[in-house]
Protein backbone atom coordinates (compact mmCIF):
# COMPACT_ATOMS: atom_id res chain seq x y z
CA UNK A 1 0.00 0.00 0.00
CA UNK A 2 1.18 3.14 -0.82
CA UNK A 3 2.12 5.60 2.11
CA UNK A 4 3.44 9.51 2.67
CA UNK A 5 4.17 10.60 5.86
CA UNK A 6 5.19 14.27 6.48
CA UNK A 7 7.11 15.86 9.21
CA UNK A 8 6.76 17.71 10.85
CA UNK A 9 3.44 17.46 11.63
CA UNK A 10 3.40 21.46 12.86
CA UNK A 11 6.42 24.39 12.51
CA UNK A 12 6.48 27.87 13.85
CA UNK A 13 9.32 30.32 12.23
CA UNK A 14 10.07 34.08 12.23
CA UNK A 15 10.19 35.51 9.68
CA UNK A 16 13.32 35.17 7.39
CA UNK A 17 14.09 32.23 9.61
CA UNK A 18 14.59 29.23 6.32
CA UNK A 19 13.71 25.92 6.76
CA UNK A 20 12.63 22.28 4.77
CA UNK A 21 9.91 20.14 5.26
CA UNK A 22 10.10 16.14 5.15
CA UNK A 23 8.14 13.79 2.94
CA UNK A 24 8.38 10.27 3.23
CA UNK A 25 7.13 7.90 0.33
CA UNK A 26 6.89 4.35 0.07
CA UNK A 27 5.56 3.65 -3.54
CA UNK A 28 5.30 1.04 -5.99
CA UNK A 29 6.59 2.10 -9.08
CA UNK A 30 6.66 6.32 -8.42
CA UNK A 31 4.89 8.22 -11.54
CA UNK A 32 4.93 11.81 -9.96
CA UNK A 33 5.21 13.38 -6.58
CA UNK A 34 2.96 16.71 -6.05
CA UNK A 35 3.79 19.37 -3.45
CA UNK A 36 0.16 21.64 -2.74
CA UNK A 37 -0.64 24.36 -0.27
CA UNK A 38 -4.12 24.60 1.20
CA UNK A 39 -5.16 27.91 3.00
CA UNK A 40 -7.74 27.53 5.55
CA UNK A 41 -11.17 27.02 4.38
CA UNK A 42 -9.72 26.09 0.75
CA UNK A 43 -8.82 23.85 -1.79
CA UNK A 44 -5.13 22.59 -2.47
CA UNK A 45 -3.03 24.86 -4.55
CA UNK A 46 -0.93 23.28 -6.64
CA UNK A 47 2.83 24.27 -6.33
CA UNK A 48 5.01 21.51 -7.81
CA UNK A 49 5.06 18.22 -9.48
CA UNK A 50 8.88 16.21 -9.43
CA UNK A 51 8.92 12.90 -11.59
CA UNK A 52 12.69 11.69 -10.82
CA UNK A 53 15.13 11.24 -8.62
CA UNK A 54 17.64 14.08 -8.43
CA UNK A 55 15.14 16.74 -10.17
CA UNK A 56 14.46 20.28 -8.42
CA UNK A 57 11.98 22.83 -8.92
CA UNK A 58 11.81 26.64 -7.20
CA UNK A 59 9.28 29.09 -7.37
CA UNK A 60 9.93 32.47 -5.47
CA UNK A 61 10.98 31.39 -1.64
CA UNK A 62 9.97 27.26 -2.33
CA UNK A 63 12.55 25.02 -3.92
CA UNK A 64 11.11 21.23 -3.74
CA UNK A 65 13.49 18.65 -4.03
CA UNK A 66 13.21 14.58 -4.79
CA UNK A 67 15.45 11.75 -3.62
CA UNK A 68 14.05 7.99 -4.49
CA UNK A 69 12.51 7.60 -0.77
CA UNK A 70 11.62 11.85 0.37
CA UNK A 71 11.26 14.92 -0.91
CA UNK A 72 12.00 18.16 0.96
CA UNK A 73 10.47 21.69 0.66
CA UNK A 74 12.27 24.21 1.34
CA UNK A 75 11.63 27.78 2.16
CA UNK A 76 14.30 30.50 1.80
CA UNK A 77 13.38 34.00 3.98
CA UNK A 78 9.40 32.86 4.42
CA UNK A 79 7.45 35.37 4.72
CA UNK A 80 4.24 35.46 7.07
CA UNK A 81 2.28 35.29 3.79
CA UNK A 82 3.73 31.92 3.61
CA UNK A 83 1.57 30.09 6.55
CA UNK A 84 -0.57 27.70 5.16
CA UNK A 85 -0.77 23.74 5.35
CA UNK A 86 1.74 22.26 2.86
CA UNK A 87 0.70 18.55 1.23
CA UNK A 88 2.95 16.21 0.06
CA UNK A 89 1.09 13.80 -2.46
CA UNK A 90 2.48 10.73 -4.84
CA UNK A 91 1.04 9.19 -7.79
CA UNK A 92 1.82 5.53 -8.19
CA UNK A 93 0.55 3.03 -10.79
CA UNK A 94 -1.05 3.63 -14.12
CA UNK A 95 -3.84 5.71 -15.85
CA UNK A 96 -6.28 8.21 -13.92
CA UNK A 97 -5.34 6.96 -10.58
CA UNK A 98 -5.85 9.39 -7.39
CA UNK A 99 -3.06 10.67 -5.30
CA UNK A 100 -2.10 9.31 -1.64
CA UNK A 101 -1.64 12.29 0.58
CA UNK A 102 0.53 12.69 3.94
CA UNK A 103 -0.87 14.22 6.84
CA UNK A 104 0.48 17.84 6.21
CA UNK A 105 3.08 20.30 7.90
CA UNK A 106 1.42 23.56 9.58
CA UNK A 107 3.54 27.02 8.81
CA UNK A 108 3.19 28.88 10.75
CA UNK A 109 5.38 32.22 9.85
CA UNK A 110 5.56 35.07 12.56
CA UNK A 111 6.51 38.41 11.81
CA UNK B 1 -12.14 32.30 -14.44
CA UNK B 2 -12.77 29.58 -12.02
CA UNK B 3 -11.10 26.87 -13.27
CA UNK B 4 -12.47 23.84 -10.81
CA UNK B 5 -15.77 24.78 -9.12
CA UNK B 6 -18.22 23.06 -6.22
CA UNK B 7 -22.04 23.97 -5.39
CA UNK B 8 -22.81 24.15 -2.69
CA UNK B 9 -20.02 25.65 -0.90
CA UNK B 10 -21.68 24.90 2.32
CA UNK B 11 -24.24 22.02 3.30
CA UNK B 12 -26.06 20.64 6.83
CA UNK B 13 -28.75 18.40 6.45
CA UNK B 14 -30.76 16.02 8.76
CA UNK B 15 -28.95 12.40 8.82
CA UNK B 16 -30.76 9.97 6.52
CA UNK B 17 -31.44 12.97 4.02
CA UNK B 18 -29.88 12.36 0.50
CA UNK B 19 -28.47 15.21 -0.93
CA UNK B 20 -26.00 15.79 -4.03
CA UNK B 21 -22.86 18.18 -4.88
CA UNK B 22 -22.08 19.48 -7.74
CA UNK B 23 -18.84 20.23 -9.74
CA UNK B 24 -17.52 21.53 -12.77
CA UNK B 25 -14.31 22.27 -14.44
CA UNK B 26 -13.57 24.83 -17.66
CA UNK B 27 -9.67 23.38 -17.97
CA UNK B 28 -10.84 20.71 -20.93
CA UNK B 29 -9.40 18.21 -18.51
CA UNK B 30 -10.91 14.50 -19.26
CA UNK B 31 -10.24 13.12 -16.10
CA UNK B 32 -12.20 13.88 -12.53
CA UNK B 33 -12.21 13.19 -9.00
CA UNK B 34 -13.72 13.21 -5.75
CA UNK B 35 -11.43 13.35 -2.51
CA UNK B 36 -13.05 13.32 1.22
CA UNK B 37 -11.46 15.43 4.17
CA UNK B 38 -11.99 14.30 7.56
CA UNK B 39 -11.79 16.61 10.68
CA UNK B 40 -8.36 15.56 10.89
CA UNK B 41 -7.89 17.11 7.55
CA UNK B 42 -6.29 14.00 5.64
CA UNK B 43 -7.46 13.80 2.18
CA UNK B 44 -8.31 10.71 0.65
CA UNK B 45 -9.49 9.78 -2.89
CA UNK B 46 -12.76 8.32 -3.05
CA UNK B 47 -13.62 8.51 -7.34
CA UNK B 48 -12.08 8.96 -10.52
CA UNK B 49 -13.93 9.44 -14.05
CA UNK B 50 -12.28 9.54 -17.33
CA UNK B 51 -14.25 9.52 -20.49
CA UNK B 52 -17.36 9.19 -17.98
CA UNK B 53 -16.39 5.71 -17.13
CA UNK B 54 -15.32 4.80 -13.29
CA UNK B 55 -11.99 4.21 -13.15
CA UNK B 56 -11.53 3.45 -8.91
CA UNK B 57 -13.50 3.33 -6.47
CA UNK B 58 -11.17 2.92 -3.24
CA UNK B 59 -13.82 1.22 -1.15
CA UNK B 60 -16.78 3.91 -0.87
CA UNK B 61 -19.78 2.78 0.55
CA UNK B 62 -22.59 2.52 -1.89
CA UNK B 63 -24.54 4.76 -0.89
CA UNK B 64 -21.89 6.96 -2.26
CA UNK B 65 -22.38 7.35 -6.52
CA UNK B 66 -20.81 9.81 -8.85
CA UNK B 67 -22.91 10.80 -11.99
CA UNK B 68 -21.01 12.07 -15.01
CA UNK B 69 -23.59 14.02 -17.25
CA UNK B 70 -20.50 15.44 -19.57
CA UNK B 71 -16.77 15.40 -19.03
CA UNK B 72 -16.87 18.97 -18.02
CA UNK B 73 -18.75 17.67 -14.73
CA UNK B 74 -18.73 15.36 -12.36
CA UNK B 75 -21.63 15.02 -9.76
CA UNK B 76 -21.60 13.53 -6.35
CA UNK B 77 -24.89 11.83 -5.16
CA UNK B 78 -24.96 10.90 -1.49
CA UNK B 79 -27.73 8.39 -0.04
CA UNK B 80 -28.90 7.84 3.33
CA UNK B 81 -26.46 10.86 5.12
CA UNK B 82 -24.51 9.21 8.26
CA UNK B 83 -23.04 11.29 10.89
CA UNK B 84 -19.45 9.54 9.64
CA UNK B 85 -20.02 11.59 6.02
CA UNK B 86 -19.49 14.97 7.36
CA UNK B 87 -16.71 16.40 5.91
CA UNK B 88 -15.21 18.48 3.51
CA UNK B 89 -15.43 16.89 0.04
CA UNK B 90 -13.10 18.45 -2.73
CA UNK B 91 -13.18 17.90 -6.59
CA UNK B 92 -10.15 17.49 -8.92
CA UNK B 93 -9.40 17.51 -12.25
CA UNK B 94 -6.59 16.70 -14.56
CA UNK B 95 -5.96 16.36 -18.04
CA UNK B 96 -6.33 12.87 -19.82
CA UNK B 97 -3.40 10.21 -18.73
CA UNK B 98 -0.95 9.73 -21.53
CA UNK B 99 1.79 7.80 -19.83
CA UNK B 100 2.93 10.76 -17.52
CA UNK B 101 1.41 11.17 -13.55
CA UNK B 102 -0.74 14.55 -14.93
CA UNK B 103 -1.50 17.37 -12.25
CA UNK B 104 -4.18 17.39 -10.35
CA UNK B 105 -6.51 21.00 -9.82
CA UNK B 106 -8.75 21.10 -7.15
CA UNK B 107 -11.88 22.95 -6.36
CA UNK B 108 -12.68 25.05 -3.43
CA UNK B 109 -14.43 21.97 -1.34
CA UNK B 110 -17.96 21.47 -0.47
CA UNK B 111 -18.53 21.54 3.54
CA UNK B 112 -20.95 19.07 4.11
CA UNK B 113 -22.42 19.03 8.23
CA UNK B 114 -24.35 15.71 8.53
CA UNK B 115 -26.85 16.55 12.33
Amino acid sequence: EDQVTQSPEALRLQEGESSSLNCSYTVSGLRGLFWYRQDPGKGPEFLFTLYSAGEEKEKERLKATLTKKESFLHITAPKPEDSATYLCAVQAGGGADGLTFGKGTHLIIQP
Amino acid sequence: DTAVSQTPKYLVTQMGNDKSIKCEQNLGHDTMYWYKQDSKKFLKIMFSYNNKELIINETVPNRFSPKSPDKAHLNLHINSLELGDSAVYFCASSQDWTGYSETQYFGPGTRLLVL
